[in-house]
């Protein structure tokens, strides 16, 4: 089984539409991140989060939110999707201390359109 | 602003040959860089890491060189194979981030040719 899960894998939607990305995680880390991914501008943070009860900002956090429902689940929703959010999103985990910072677990993404 | 960056968006190499991917960067407060390799329709997988206070790492197959007085860094992957194929990225540590944001530049195609 894949240690980070994202459901759903691909999603079309309208604009206007509230939509929530779940993701999940077997690996035991305390860290996950949510990132968008387009097409020549590499991974952009949205969200992080350093434990359950801690949500920090990204880089381009404004028309998301974020859930750290428990140490596995990091949930990303978008409250009213306008079409410019129509991207590749990640779920990344990565564990606490030192060099663990470095290396990030990614989910397989899911693609999301709004129409 | 984005602080990294590419030379190319594109390298196209022969299998067997070498190849060498290049990222520049901006921040002189980042204590690490480090490299993923993205397979297409996966995410992002580590490759190697290498502290600011070192010029050279190697890996299996790989090797990252840093080079500080101009902000650059490279990968340089031995006797490239089609499963090589992928996007490359360069992402940097900021060493005043305590939670280990990393900042991804916008990475590189890589296609291997038979």
């Amino acid at each position: 089984d894949a240690d980070v899960t994202q459901t759903p894998r691909n999603r079309i939607t309208k604009t206007g539409k509230r939509i929530m990305l779940e993701c999940s995680q077997t690996k035991g880390h305390d860290r996950m991140y949510w990132y968008r991914q387009d097409p020549g501008l590499g991974l952009r943070l949205i969200y992080y989060s350093f434990d359950v009860k801690d949500i920090n900002k990204g880089e381009i956090s404004d028309g998301y939110s974020v859930s750290r429902q428990a140490q596995a689940k990091f949930s990303l929703s978008l409250e009213s999707a306008i079409p410019n959010q129509t991207a590749l999103y990640f779920c990344a985990t990565s564990s606490s201390g030192g060099l663990s910072y470095n290396e990030q677990f990614f989910g397989p993404g899911t693609r999301l359109t709004v129409l | 602003g984005e602080s990294v960056g590419l030379h190319l968006p594109t390298l196209s190499v022969q299998e067997g040959d070498n190849s060498i991917i290049n990222c520049a960067y901006s921040n002189s407060a980042s204590d690490y860089f480090i490299w993923y390799k993205q397979e297409s329709g996966k995410g992002p997988q580590f490759i190697i890491d290498i502290r600011s206070n070192m010029d050279k790492r190697q890996g299996q197959r790989v090797t990252v060189l840093l080079n500080k007085t101009v902000k650059h860094l490279s990968l340089q992957i031995a006797a490239t194979q089609p499963g090589d194929s992928a996007v490359y990225f360069c992402a940097e540590r900021d060493r005043g981030s305590t939670l280990g944001r990393l900042y991804f530049g916008r990475g590189t195609q890589l296609t291997v040719w038979p």
